[in-house]
Formats: structure tokens, C-alpha cells, sequence
């Protein structure tokens, strides 16, 4: 059982450049989740996807572009990277549409550099 | 703006001693509070919930307390192990209106290490 898988798992781009960070999850979920992680300010939503069809932005949504494809996978689009997006990115994934009221299954990470 | 405050950032603890997390917010509609852990290269995972009717709970060696007047709610890690040394994240979500789905806000993390 995979759970929730993404790629890449590192990723080093220039400023400008843009990519997309890819997220599948195999376990049926409704609501899938983009978060991403900096030293010292734990971890904060940029986009998440309630259900199938539907996007909503969270905290931190400004440079990023997302797309439910279908109900296992969500990815997360860069359309022109800069430093400060420099991270590691979490796909996350829930069951309920109640979202973050059941257990939140986080992928491995991606580790992403913008020079 | 910081909804979740956490503390410490890094926290050293002895074999058998005890580990203390420590949070605080400011919204009352938060009415769900996990914890998660993480390892080095690995996304966190859950560990323990509460939920603001009660007091504590108690998962093992893992304990909860949560004192809602304060706002506050704390993990505890009692007999501590080097296995637990990892990053603990507090969270706390609202739940959701209709048709939307409730969004977990996290704490900034504390760095756990378990000595021999």
C-alpha cells in the first residue's frame, strides 16, 4: 500500500523556470492537501482540494497553480519559480470532506531549490 | 499571524526522562487538536488527537492535556526513548462549514532528542 506518493523528491530549478510537483494517493480519499515546510515556521497550507472538481486557496497560495486531475491526484504547479519558493513541498490527503477532522496521510516530500 | 504558538523549538531530553511540547492559540473556534511526528526524509504522520471535551488522553506513552480556558494544550512523553527523537508539530483545525472542507493549522515544530 503506497499511501500517497510524489515526485520528484528533489528538484533544483532557476529563477523563472517553472515545474510541476506531481501527487497521487491510492487510499480513496475525498480531500487532498499542498503544504509546504520552511526552517522554523512549520508547516503551511498553499492550495488544497476539498473533492473532486473543487480547489480552494490556503495560507500561502501566491506563485503556485493547482489542479485536481481526478480524485487521486493533485499536483502543484510553478509557473515561474523564485528564491523564496525554495522548500520542501507536502502532499497530504484525507478521507472525509470534513477534511482536516480525520487523519491527514503526508507523501515523503519534495525538496525543491531555486537559484 | 501565527494562530498556533509552539514551544520550545528544540527540546534535549534523557533516556526515561520526560518530553513536554507546549501550545497555544488564540481562536475559539478551534475545536480539534492533533499532534503529528516526523522523521528526517519522511512526511508527518499522526500521533495523537483531542478533542476540547475532554481534558486529556492518554495513547501509551503519549499523553495529551488540554486546558481550554488557557487555550493551551500540551504533549507529554513520558519515559522517553531515543526512538522518539523526531519533530513534533502541533495542530488545530475549526471543522468545516457545508460542502468545504476544515484546514489544519500547524505550529512551528519542536526538535526532539532522546540521549542514552
Amino acid at each position: 500500500n503506497a499511501g500517497v506518493t510524489q515526485t520528484p523528491k528533489f528538484q533544483v530549478l532557476k529563477t523563472g523556470q517553472s515545474m510541476t510537483l506531481q501527487c497521487a494517493q491510492d487510499m480513496n480519499h475525498n480531500s487532498m492537501y499542498w503544504y509546504r515546510q520552511d526552517p522554523g515556521m512549520g508547516l503551511r497550507l498553499i492550495y488544497y482540494s476539498a473533492s473532486e472538481g473543487t480547489t480552494d486557496k490556503g495560507e500561502v497560495p501566491n506563485g503556485y497553480n493547482v489542479s485536481r486531475l481526478n480524485k487521486r491526484e493533485f499536483s502543484l504547479r510553478l509557473e515561474s519559480a523564485a528564491p523564496s519558493q525554495t522548500s520542501v513541498y507536502f502532499c497530504a490527503s484525507s478521507e472525509s470532506k470534513g477534511g482536516a477532522r480525520s487523519p491527514l496521510h503526508f507523501g515523503n516530500g519534495t525538496r525543491l531549490t531555486v537559484t | 499571524q501565527q494562530q498556533v504558538k509552539q514551544s520550545p523549538q528544540s527540546l534535549i531530553v534523557q533516556k526515561g526522562g520526560i518530553s513536554i511540547i507546549n501550545c497555544a492559540y488564540e481562536n475559539t473556534a478551534f475545536d480539534y487538536f492533533p499532534w503529528y511526528q516526523q522523521f528526517p526524509g519522511k512526511g508527518p504522520a499522526l500521533l495523537i488527537a483531542i478533542r476540547p471535551d475532554v481534558s486529556e488522553k492518554k495513547e501509551g506513552r503519549f499523553t495529551i492535556s488540554f486546558n481550554k480556558s488557557a487555550k493551551q494544550f500540551s504533549l507529554h512523553i513520558m519515559d522517553s526513548q531515543p526512538g522518539d527523537s523526531a519533530t513534533y508539530f502541533c495542530a488545530a483545525s475549526t471543522k468545516g462549514g457545508t460542502g468545504t472542507a476544515s484546514k489544519l493549522t500547524f505550529g512551528t515544530g519542536t526538535r526532539l532528542q532522546v540521549t542514552l
